[in-house]
Order: C-alpha cells, then structure tokens, then sequence
C-alpha cells in the first residue's frame, strides 16, 4: 500500500505556543489530504479536508483560525495548531487516498500525539 | 447522515478462540465503499480490507475473514485462530460521496481486541 508520513510523531508544548505538523505522501501524490484528531479511547474524527492549491474544508465546529492547513504540494499537507492550549491534546493522523479516483483507500500516517502543558 | 455502529466496545479472547467483530452502517448513498482498519496501540492505522457496495462476495485473506451483507447493512470481521499480535483496537468505516465527486470516511467508536496467551 501507498505510505504516508508524519513529523513529528510527538511533540509537547507550553499552552499558547503554535504547533505545526507536516504529513507526506512518499510514494505517490495526493491532490487530498485529510485530517483526523482521536482523542483517548476515542475514534478518529475528521477535522478537515486538505485541498492542494485551495483552502482546506472544514467540519463543522472545527475552528478555521485555530488549526490551520496549508497543502502547498502534491506531496505535503501542514496542519499548525495556533495558540494551543491543554484540550488540544491529542492524537492528530493525517490521510491520502492511494489513487486519483475518489473511491479510493485513505492510507494513514503513524500520526502525531500532541501535549499542552 | 451515515453511521457506523460497533456495538462492541471490548472483547477479550484466548488465543486460537475465533472472535468476530461487528459491524453495521447506515448510508443513503447507491454507492459507498466500507472498510477495516486495525489500530495496534502503536497507534498507526492499518488497512486491512474494502468492500463496494455491489459486490456482496464474502472475503477470506489468511485467518481474516469478512461477511458483507446489505439486506442487514452489515460488515462483519472474523479472525480465525486468534493470536497474541491480533490484540489491538479495530475500526470499521464508511465512505460517504463518492457519486458526488468526493470522498470521506465515517469511523465507528471501534472495537478493542485482547487476545491473551
């Protein structure tokens, strides 16, 4: 299957600061991105859609200025967590889809667990 | 809206037990593709199988197994002769949109296996 990659895999942090997260397709390229958070015991909800060349679409109650995507490549996502604070702890996994067609498999990254202290 | 049920939160099996893991969706889509990730505690999402609507043809890969059937919108997971290393959290999902142009997934809250020696 195609591999995606994320960086860092865990990062902590000082409540206020900005986290920014890279994720990589490395075999393929991906015109879309997706971003999950999976909080503990928890399953992944989707955060965002990543659109290369365009703005990123957001689900509803996820704030735009708060988590911001830029996907500035075929290859490369970013989601940045601005002003963090502790209840943005989290585990943060990005996905591709293995092929052009819509339909297709999402490969996921190792993910990226996030603290706020 | 889509949904996908996993009734079950915890199952704990001895190895070489069968155990399945249950799966049941609601779409209005014509066409939706279902999927099975495992999530060891490593935290990384494995793919492991998908299944489009229209083909209803049970699947067999190894000592995995997986019973689609639509007339009770339902994915079920088999593991035949479980082992230790199957121990891990299993999610169920399905895409939504994909006569639309698009293509998200739905997670259930997934199903977490322990299979003990």
């Amino acid at each position: 299957g195609a591999v995606v990659s994320q960086h860092p895999s865990w990062v902590i942090c000082k409540s206020g600061t900005s986290v920014k997260i890279e994720c990589r397709s490395l075999d393929f390229q991906a015109t879309t991105m997706f971003w999950y958070r999976q909080f503990p015991k928890q399953s992944l909800m989707l955060m965002a859609t990543s659109n290369e060349g365009s703005k990123a679409t957001y689900e509803q109650g996820v704030e735009k200025d708060k988590f911001l995507i830029n996907h500035a490549s075929l290859t490369l996502s970013t989601l940045t967590v601005t002003s963090a604070h502790p209840e943005d702890s989290s585990f943060y996994i990005c996905s591709a889809p293995g092929g052009s067609r819509v339909e297709e498999t999402q490969y996921f990254g190792p993910g990226t667990r996030l603290l706020v202290l | 809206a889509q949904k996908v049920t996993q009734a079950q939160t915890e199952i704990s099996v001895v190895e070489k037990e069968d155990v399945t893991l249950d799966c049941v969706y609601e779409t209005r889509d014509t066409t939706y593709y279902l999927f099975w990730y495992k999530q060891p505690p490593s935290g990384e999402l494995v793919f492991l199988i998908r299944r489009n609507s229209f083909d209803e043809q049970n699947e067999i890969s190894g000592r995995y197994s997986w019973n689609f059937q639509k007339s009770t919108s339902s994915f079920n997971f088999t593991i035949t002769a479980s082992q230790v290393v199957d121990s891990a959290v299993y999610f169920c999902a399905l895409s939504e949109g994909v006569n639309s142009g698009y293509s998200t997934l739905t997670f259930g809250k997934g199903t977490m296996l322990l299979v003990s020696p």
